[in-house]
C-alpha cells in the first residue's frame, strides 16, 4: 500500500524553464511533508518542507505547494539549472507517527542545458 | 564534523552469509533510522531507534536485526542474507523527530549484493 505516490518516474526540462514535480498521498493523518534530493552514489539531502497549516512554502528557487483537499503536493523549481538534475523524493510524516517518514518512489529530473 | 557515516560502502555476500552494516553520527542526534532503497520502491524503513536503548520495526523488518549500541551508533545485521536483500541501505539520524525546523540527515549508503 503506497501511501505516498510519485506517478512520474522521470521528467526532462530545458535549463531556465520551470520544473514541476508532483506527489499524492492517501493517509489523511500526514501533516508534514518534505522533499529530498538525491544525487547518484550519495544519500538523500533535505530540500524543503511544508506543514499542513500552510499551502505554500518558498525557499529561493524552490517552492512547495500543498493542496490538502486533493491530498496533493508539488515542488516547483524556477529557473531550473543543470545542477538540479537528480532524483527527487516526496516524503510525509504525521505528528503521532513515532518519528517515521514515508517516502514516495522518486522522480528523476533531468535539466537539459 | 562528519555527519552520518556508513561502513562498508559496498559488499558482496553469498546467500546464507551474515554481515553487519555500521552507522555512526556525530551530531548528538537522538533518533536513528535504517532504510533500504530499491528501484521503483523509493526508500522503505527497516528499523528505527527513537532514543538510545530503544528500537522499533518499520515497514520491512523481516530478515534484519538492529542494535543501538550507544547514542552515536546504530547497526543493522543480516543473519542469513538472501538475494531479496540486494539493495542500497541508508542510515539516517535526526535530533528528535521529524517536524518543522528539524530534518533527517542521511549517510552515503551501503550497496549490498547478495548472490
Amino acid at each position: 500500500d503506497q501511501q505516498v505516490k510519485q506517478n512520474s518516474p522521470s521528467l526532462s526540462v530545458q535549463e531556465g524553464r520551470i520544473s514541476i514535480l508532483n506527489c499524492d498521498y492517501t493517509n489523511s493523518m500526514f501533516d508534514y511533508f518534505l522533499w529530498y534530493k538525491k544525487y547518484p552514489a550519495e544519500g538523500p539531502t533535505f530540500l524543503i518542507s511544508i506543514s499542513s497549516i500552510k499551502d505554500k512554502n518558498e525557499d529561493g528557487r524552490f517552492t512547495v505547494f500543498l493542496n490538502k483537499s486533493a491530498k496533493h503536493l508539488s515542488l516547483h523549481i524556477v529557473p531550473s539549472q543543470p545542477g538540479d538534475s537528480a532524483v527527487y523524493f516526496c516524503a510525509a510524516s504525521s505528528s503521532g507517527g513515532y518519528q517515521k517518514v514515508t517516502f514516495g518512489t522518486g522522480t528523476k529530473l533531468q535539466v537539459i542545458p | 564534523n562528519a555527519g552520518v557515516t556508513q561502513t562498508p560502502k559496498f559488499q558482496v555476500l553469498k546467500t546464507g552469509q551474515s554481515m553487519t552494516l555500521q552507522c555512526a553520527q556525530d551530531m548528538n542526534h537522538n533518533s536513528m533510522y535504517w532504510y533500504r532503497q530499491d528501484p521503483g520502491m523509493g526508500l522503505r524503513l527497516i528499523y528505527y531507534s527513537a532514543s538510545e536503548g530503544t528500537t522499533d520495526k518499520g515497514e520491512v523488518p523481516n530478515g534484519y536485526n538492529v542494535s543501538r549500541l550507544n547514542k552515536r551508533e546504530f547497526s543493522l545485521r543480516l543473519e542469513s542474507a538472501a538475494p531479496s536483500q540486494t539493495s542500497v541501505y541508508f542510515c539516517a539520524s535526526i535530533k528528535r523527530r521529524v517536524r518543522v525546523g528539524e530534518t533527517q540527515y542521511f549517510g552515503p549508503g551501503t550497496r549490498l549484493l547478495v548472490l
